[in-house]
């Protein structure tokens, strides 16, 4: 059984500092992963992919992925209180486009 | 480019009753996969379509079916509905021609209410 791990929260961060967001998995084949955003009531947003070991930035946004260690996270800067939503770490193994999703942490951004 | 489309936006129908939900992928995609969404499961997936062959199936009783169509768009269809099937049923499409980096965008999904 495949397992996607996130903490729910909420994360409570103060406007301007960075959210880290953090996501382990447990199939060691998987090879794809991506963050989306959730806000109340809405569909999910992709923000990032990352399918190689390492930092990945596009703009305020970085994701950190360690397949030795099964981790990958989400870095927000200059967090803003628009980015206040449930984000959710996706992983594929690739068999086909079947996403395994973690419960979603929800972040909190505080003006 | 044109969005993921879901029709209908809302649904309420009564246990034991079907209900055919309808996806329309971005243009250019092949690959359409359909999520279930609710507060104590989270998403789980429950079906992906890649012209028009189903390609990989969730562990999701057989009242939940599928099928694609040749230009692409997909529908999912629920029988026999439960209280359970209450949810936000989610539509991804994506191009299905590298699952190696192939990324899903969802629609705005179908929140489907059993009574």
């Amino acid at each position: 059984q495949k397992e996607v791990e996130q903490n729910s929260g909420p994360l409570s961060v103060p406007e301007g500092a960075i959210a880290s967001l953090n996501c382990t998995y447990s199939d060691r084949v998987s090879q794809s992963f991506f963050w989306y955003r959730q806000y109340s009531g809405k569909s999910p947003e992709l923000i990032m992919s990352i399918y190689s070991n390492g930092d990945k930035e596009d703009g305020r946004f970085t994701a950190q992925l360690n397949k030795a260690s099964q981790y990958v996270s989400l870095l927000i800067r200059d967090s803003q209180p628009s980015d206040s939503a449930t984000y959710l770490c996706a992983v594929n193994d690739n068999a086909g486009n079947m996403l395994t999703f973690g419960g979603g942490t929800r972040l909190m951004v505080k003006p | 480019k044109a969005g993921v489309t879901q029709t209908p936006r809302y649904l309420i129908k009564t246990r034991g009753q079907q209900v055919t939900l309808s996806c329309s992928p971005i243009s250019g995609h092949r690959s359409v996969s359909w999520y279930q969404q609710t507060p104590g499961q989270g998403l789980q997936f429950l079906f992906e379509y890649f012209s028009e062959t189903q390609r990989n199936k969730g562990n999701f009783p057989g009242r939940f079916s599928g099928r694609q169509f040749s230009n692409s768009r997909s529908e999912m269809n629920v029988s026999t509905l439960e209280l359970g099937d209450s949810a936000l049923y989610l539509c991804a499409s994506s191009s299905g021609a590298d699952t190696d980096t192939d990324t899903q965008y969802f629609g705005p999904g179908t929140r489907l209410t059993v009574l």
